[in-house]
């Protein structure tokens, strides 16, 4: 009974190609974002939706392309991927301004190559 | 705008001592501030968070962390480290606002717990 769900876990793709991330939520959450993780473990925030709508956009290449179809569910669509977006990316979520704290995925990693 | 500092980058301590986690966190507003615990392969846990009221805060695991709001800090404290606590932990600072803002992560600290 999974609280935030990613998919797929590992990914393993060519320079060049598209690729997309999923998240779902069932804690009925309003909050979600997306964060990603290099190599020396630093978390960087990309993304967050709130019921839908985009409320963080930090500076990510425009390759980054979030969707958030309904509240319960957070996407990440990256074109033309390079070597340098290898990491690992976590979807997270959270409710009542973020008091309660995030709960995480457990990630998905990315490896271009 | 927030930042976060972990001084420690790797703490290495034998099992059944006590440790401490530093974190000093600079910014211009009120602050929430959090600390996550990460095991290998695995995603981001809260262990405990600081919102108001009492500066000593107790969270999973008997971990603990005290506000400290004249020097800017947020230290993490165990009595008695397991083998289990092996893992990387993360101080974590939000504005106090009255809308969604972004947490920014410290860049964590490795604990190692020596058998």
């Amino acid at each position: 009974d999974t609280a935030v769900s990613q998919t797929p876990k590992y990914l393993v793709t060519q320079m060049g190609n598209d690729k997309s991330i999923k998240c779902e939520q069932n804690l009925g959450h309003d909050t979600m974002y997306w964060y990603k993780q290099d190599s020396k473990k630093f978390l960087k925030i990309m993304f967050s939706y709130n019921n839908k709508e985009l409320i963080i956009n930090e500076t990510v290449p425009n390759r980054f392309s979030p969707k958030s179809p309904d509240k319960a569910h957070l996407n990440l669509h990256i074109n033309s991927l390079e070597l340098g977006d290898s990491a690992v990316y976590f979807c997270a979520s959270t409710t009542g301004l973020g008091l309660y704290g995030y709960t995480f995925g457990s990630g998905t990693r990315l490896t271009v190559v | 705008a927030q930042s976060v500092t972990q001084l420690d980058s790797q703490v290495p301590v034998f099992e059944e001592a006590p440790v401490e986690l530093r974190c000093n966190y600079s910014s211009s507003v009120s602050v929430y501030l959090f600390w996550y615990v990460q095991y290998p392969n695995q995603g981001l846990q809260l262990l405990l968070k600081y919102l108001s009221g009492s500066t000593l805060v107790k969270g999973i695991n008997g971990f603990e962390a005290e506000f400290n709001k004249s020097q800017t800090s947020f230290h993490l404290r165990k009595p008695s480290v397991h083998i289990s606590d092996t893992a990387e932990y993360f101080c974590a600072v939000s504005a106090r606002k009255t809308s969604y803002d972004k947490v920014i992560f410290g860049p964590g600290t490795s604990l190692s717990v020596i058998p």
